[in-house]
């Protein structure tokens, strides 16, 4: 079965760096576009990042465009999320997601998540 | 970038009634619009995607309604399994905007 397994949050400063990594298995990680999803503590979901299969493509939200940078390697099945010069307002649940794909161009609906991984950015 | 509106932002219904849950866009997706449910402390799960189409397994109590730029997520009959927060998501073209979220509970 479909499993993301995430890995790499904690407790972090202001201003430093932090790498999260969410490792697939049970699908062809290779041929699929692989997003990333953020969820403030008790906000909604903020739609991040996603990266093309063979990371021809990368996207970012405006909030983070800039300062995180997505990234895969197809031969360990696994997405990272480098999120850089961190903030207070960058504190949440960060989750990786499976897409499925769209034969007729641009990107689509999730299908799997990983179990999220916390990001505490505190002094 | 489109603009995606949800509402109300919470709910409270007793068991067994029909709730309506509202998503608009700020533009023409046509039919681009998925539908999530989230329970505390665990990540999204997909319900509908292509505005109506129901994701196999999920019970038949979801519905999933319109097109270009409003929707609406319909449970039919309130169960005390449902009580989650519910988020549309429109997609296809970056970003790939949540609405704002609703949260349900049982009255």
């Amino acid at each position: 079965q479909v499993e993301l397994r995430q890995s790499g949050g904690g407790v972090v400063q202001p201003g430093r760096s932090l790498r999260l990594s969410c490792v697939a298995s049970g699908f062809s990680f290779r041929s699929f576009a692989m997003h990333w999803v953020r969820q403030a503590p008790g906000k909604g979901l903020e739609w991040l990042a996603v990266i093309s299969s063979d990371e021809s493509q990368k996207y970012y939200s405006d909030s983070v465009n800039g300062r995180f940078t997505v990234s895969r390697d197809n031969s360990i099945n696994t997405l990272f999320l480098e999120v850089n010069s961190l903030r207070h307002e960058d504190m949440a649940v960060y989750y990786c997601a499976t897409e499925v794909p769209r034969w007729t161009g641009g990107f689509g609906y999730f299908d799997y998540w990983g179990q999220g991984s916390l990001v505490i950015v505190s002094s | 970038d489109i603009q995606v509106t949800q509402s109300p932002s919470s709910l409270s219904a007793s068991v067994g009634d029909r709730v309506t849950i509202t998503c608009r866009t700020s533009q023409d997706i046509r039919n681009n619009l998925a539908w999530y449910q989230q329970k505390p402390g665990k990540p999204p799960t997909l319900l509908i995607f292509d505005a109506s189409a129901l994701r196999p397994g999920v019970t038949p109590r979801f519905r999933g309604s319109g097109s270009g730029t409003e929707f609406t997520l319909t449970i039919s009959s309130l169960q005390p399994e449902d009580v989650a927060t519910y988020y549309c998501q429109k997609y296809v073209s970056v970003p790939l905007t949540f609405g704002g979220g609703t949260k349900v509970d049982i009255k």
